[in-house]
């Protein structure tokens, strides 16, 4: 069973803080891809990340992907309260075919405080 | 911009009725999906489709089946609603292929079933 590490589970911090999110696996992916829920709503896209050791920002957002691609971290500098709610990773296992298989991590459930 | 529209955001059913969930994506994307989404489980996937007419079991399928008749059309169908179906249905949608396979989320569907 491939597997999407996700961690930590929940975390609360106050506005101003900084906070990593990390996605391990045993699995190799040929891209990773980062979203955002909010309560209600459904997941939206926030960086696809393909290259080994490819690191992109959105923002105050940093994405990275291993270089290995096992693994994605993403990184918040000086958070708001706006920047709350559930972040998921979702590993793409595509290597050819007609579909790919994607795997999700549980999320990560972030509130920030004012 | 990708859309993935679901039809209906909040349903109410009873127990035992047949409940649909329509998905439309705008984008002409090969590959659709329906997830349902719950405390501490995170996503998982119920059926796919990669093509018009085909579909595939997903890790829970079971109470589930699907209709994809049109290419950007792809439905959800509860036989006989039950209380453990209650959850938030997400359809999600993917171009496909060696183009890549990132993820677009409809807004999701809230259904209750009392």
């Amino acid at each position: 069973t491939q597997l999407l590490e996700q961690s930590p589970q929940f975390l609360s911090i106050q506005e101003g803080e900084n906070l990593t999110v990390y996605c391990n696996s045993s699995s190799v992916f040929s891209s990773l891809q980062w979203y955002r829920q909010e309560p209600g709503e459904g997941p939206v896209l926030l960086v696809t990340v393909v290259t080994g050791g490819e690191v992109k920002k959105l923002k105050r957002l940093t994405f990275q992907f291993g270089d290995a691609r096992k693994d994605s971290s993403l990184h918040i500098t000086a958070a708001q309260p706006g920047d709350t709610g559930l972040y998921l990773c979702a590993g793409d296992l595509y290597y050819g075919g007609s579909q790919g298989n994607l795997i999700f991590g549980k999320g990560t459930k972030l509130s920030v405080k004012p | 911009d990708v859309k993935v529209t679901q039809s209906s955001r909040y349903l109410v059913k009873r127990t035992g009725e047949k409940v649909f969930l329509e998905c439309v994506q705008d984008m002409d994307h090969e590959n659709m999906f329906w997830y349902r989404q719950d405390p501490g489980l995170g996503l998982r996937l119920i059926y796919f489709s990669y093509d018009v007419k085909m579909k595939e079991k997903g890790d829970i399928p079971e109470g589930y089946s699907v209709s994809r008749e049109k290419k950007e059309r792809f439905s959800l169908i509860l036989e006989s609603a039950s209380t453990n179906q209650t959850s938030m249905y997400l359809c999600a949608s993917t171009l496909g292929g060696s183009s890549g396979n990132t993820i677009y989320f409809g807004e999701g569907s809230w259904l209750t079933v009392v």
